[in-house]
């Protein structure tokens, strides 16, 4: 069984650029959650697809978009990059919107 | 808005010790509670799942346990080994909503 992987590992992108980071749920899993975590904090939630659907959404800004394919891997897609966006972006995985959730490696973002 | 916070933020203990890392939440309508281990820059490792009807779980020397009414959590860990050093998360998903609020984390070291 193939756990929930992301790519890439990790990206150095300049301010106002748009970035797209990309997430392969484990198998079974119709739902995957995208969370960003800042250097030393706990993760925040951005939003979560549940069968290609966005099913609730954190306090981000519209420029953080995202999508579900009908595999149940995911894209997230920021736009108009600023310094605070970096940060290690950690997607999970779930059978079900309430279940026990499985987490990615990350994909550490730097913005200059 | 849900609140979660964990103390203390950081632990030192010498090996074969017993530990409990606590876990306290603001709103008590909950639909899961979720204790997650994190090294530093990788993704979230699960260690244990308690739903909001069960008052514990156990995973071999891990013991995590639940009281919604008060709004707390603990995560007992048995005998402590160097390897469980790690920043341990814990997480809640209301019951209303589809999206974990973490707290903060407590950072672990255990000395050989």
């Amino acid at each position: 069984e193939t756990g929930v992987t992301q790519s890439p590992t990790h990206l150095i992108k300049t301010r106002g650029q748009q970035v797209t980071l990309r997430c392969s749920s484990q198998s079974g899993h119709n739902t995957v959650s995208w969370y960003q975590q800042a250097l030393g904090q706990g993760p925040q939630f951005i939003f979560q697809y549940y069968r290609e659907e966005e099913n609730g959404r954190g306090n981000f800004p519209p420029r953080f978009s995202g999508l579900q394919f009908p595999n149940y891997s995911s894209e997230l897609n920021v736009n108009a990059l600023e310094l605070d966006d970096s940060a290690l972006y950690l997607c999970a995985s779930s059978f079900d919107w309430g279940g026990e959730q499985f987490f990615g490696p990350g994909t550490r973002l730097t913005v200059l | 808005k849900q609140e979660v916070t964990q103390i203390p933020a950081a632990l030192s203990v010498p090996e074969g010790e017993n530990l409990v890392l606590n876990c306290s939440f603001t709103d008590s309508a909950i639909y899961n509670l979720q204790w997650f281990r994190q090294d530093p820059g990788k993704g979230l490792t699960s260690l244990l799942l308690i739903q909001s009807s069960q008052r514990e779980q156990t995973s071999g020397r891990l013991n995590a346990s639940l009281d919604k009414s008060s709004g707390r959590s603990t995560l007992y860990i048995a005998a402590s080994q160097p390897g469980d050093s790690a920043t341990y998360l814990c997480a809640v998903r209301d019951s209303a909503g589809n999206m974990l609020t973490f707290g903060g984390g407590t950072r672990l070291m255990v000395k050989p």
